[in-house]
């Protein structure tokens, strides 16, 4: 099993570009998170989606969008990309609402 | 609202001295906690969480709800946990909070 997979694995952005990180997880769960993690600010949670069909706004969502393809599938977009949206990003996936969560390898993303 | 503290960004000890990572949280419901760890170049992953009230890797943790804290603890530390360690509350549907995690540093 993958569990978490997402890419791409780095990337670098100019000032207002546009761009999508593609988050598939193969674990048959219902619940998906985008998180960013800053130095010194621990992870926070951008935007989840609880099942398919559904998403919801977390602690840091301004800036962003995603999307809930299908149960398998969460993409975080970045529509004009700010160098304030330099950070690692984690796409994670859970059965449900409570219980582990398990993590990708994350997505370093640089904005110039 | 649920909150998650962690009070020290860095820790170091030497090896085999104790080590307790702390965690404080505040909700006003009954949470469920968790550890997770992220060793260097490697991805987050569950350490422990207080449900299953088990020891992984020597390390363990008791859910203090008078104090509303979730230490993490080990008697012997050893140079392969040097890591960082984030402490996580599942409450709310779908929402976790995450502390800002430490850095814990074990030295030969």
């Amino acid at each position: 099993n993958a569990g978490v997979t997402q890419t791409p694995k780095f990337q670098v952005l100019k000032t207002g570009q546009s761009m999508t990180l593609q988050c598939a997880q193969d674990m048959n769960h219902n619940s998906m998170y985008w998180y960013r993690q800053d130095p010194g600010m621990g992870l926070r949670l951008i935007y989840y989606s609880a099942s398919e069909g559904t998403t919801d706004k977390g602690e840091v969502p301004n800036g962003y969008n995603v999307s809930r393809l299908n149960k398998r599938e969460f993409s975080l977009r970045l529509e004009s990309a700010a160098p304030s949206q330099t950070s690692v990003y984690f796409c994670a996936s859970s059965v449900g609402t409570t219980g582990t969560i398990y993590f990708g390898e994350g997505s370093w993303l640089t904005v110039v | 609202a649920q909150r998650v503290t962690q009070p020290e960004k860095l820790l170091s000890v030497f090896k085999g001295a104790p080590v307790e990572l702390k965690c404080n949280y505040s909700y006003s419901g009954s949470p469920e906690l968790f550890w997770y760890v992220q060793y260097s170049r490697q991805r987050l992953q569950l350490l422990l969480r207080h449900i299953s009230r088990e020891s992984i890797k020597g390390f363990t943790a008791d859910l203090n709800k008078g104090e509303t804290s979730f230490h993490l603890k080990k008697p012997f530390a050893q140079e392969e946990d040097s890591a960082m360690y984030y402490c996580a509350l599942r409450a709310d549907a779908g929402k976790s909070t995450f502390g800002d995690g430490t850095t814990l540093t074990v030295k030969p």
